[in-house]
């Protein structure tokens, strides 16, 4: 069975600066992408950025970017340059391909501070 | 593209009755959509994957009686929530994806709230 760890309820980061969201996840197979999704007010749920885990190399997008550290089962998010718009729920979220589900992650809500 | 649509995006219903929540991908075949369950403050949580002409398969604990899903074609699926009871109040999710190897794309939700 697939867990997935956020340890942090919420954190928060002045605007224009860079932070970090932690996440662990646990699985037996070894053939998962991993993803970062984020659900402002609006409660719809938008992709942020994925990494395939036979990939050594971590996943960025622009601002985005992951620190994936396979030994360890690790998979944290980094926003760099915070903007008002980051402020979300952000869930991590590993999809085994043999169990072909997404599980997503208890959530880390974070407030950007202007 | 990746556009997934879920209506209604509210709906309130009484005690006893069924609502049907419907699914679409709008701009590509979803072979595989899966049906998520979220509480107020809390994450998301997996109620069955449905794909394309067969049936859905349920997770542990939902009763696949309460919730029936239908998936019968590459750009529908729906969720009728039968006989709803105040308990089955909550926000519904959908999502698809277009392979085996795609993202999955949600839909905007459904709140569902039953007096």
């Amino acid at each position: 069975a697939q867990t997935v760890t956020q340890s942090q309820p919420e954190m928060s980061v002045q605007e224009a600066e860079t932070v970090t969201l932690s996440c662990t996840y646990d699985t037996s197979e070894s053939d998962y992408y991993l993803f970062w999704y984020k659900q402002p007010p609006s409660r719809q749920m938008i992709l942020v950025i994925r990494q395939e885990a036979y990939k050594q190399q971590n996943a960025t997008e622009n601002r985005f970017s992951v620190n994936f550290q396979k030994a360890a089962k690790s998979f944290s998010l980094k926003i760099s340059d915070s903007q008002l718009g980051d402020a979300a729920m952000y869930f991590c979220a590993p999809f085994v391909q043999g169990a072909q589900k997404l599980v997503f992650g208890q959530g880390t809500r974070l407030t950007i501070n202007p | 593209g990746a556009v997934v649509s879920q209506h209604p995006s509210w709906v309130i219903c009484k005690s006893g009755t069924s609502v049907k929540i419907e699914c679409r991908s709008l701009d590509f075949q979803a072979t595989t959509m899966f049906w998520y369950r979220q509480f107020p403050k809390q994450s998301l949580m997996l109620m069955a994957t449905s794909n394309e002409g067969s049936k859905a398969t349920y997770e542990q604990g939902v009763e696949k009686d309460k919730f029936l899903i239908n998936h019968a074609s590459l750009t529908l699926s729906t969720l009728t929530v039968t006989s709803a009871h105040p308990e089955d109040s909550s926000f519904y999710i959908c999502s698809a994806r277009l392979t085996v190897n795609s993202p999955l794309h949600f839909g905007n939700g459904t709140r569902l709230t039953v007096t």
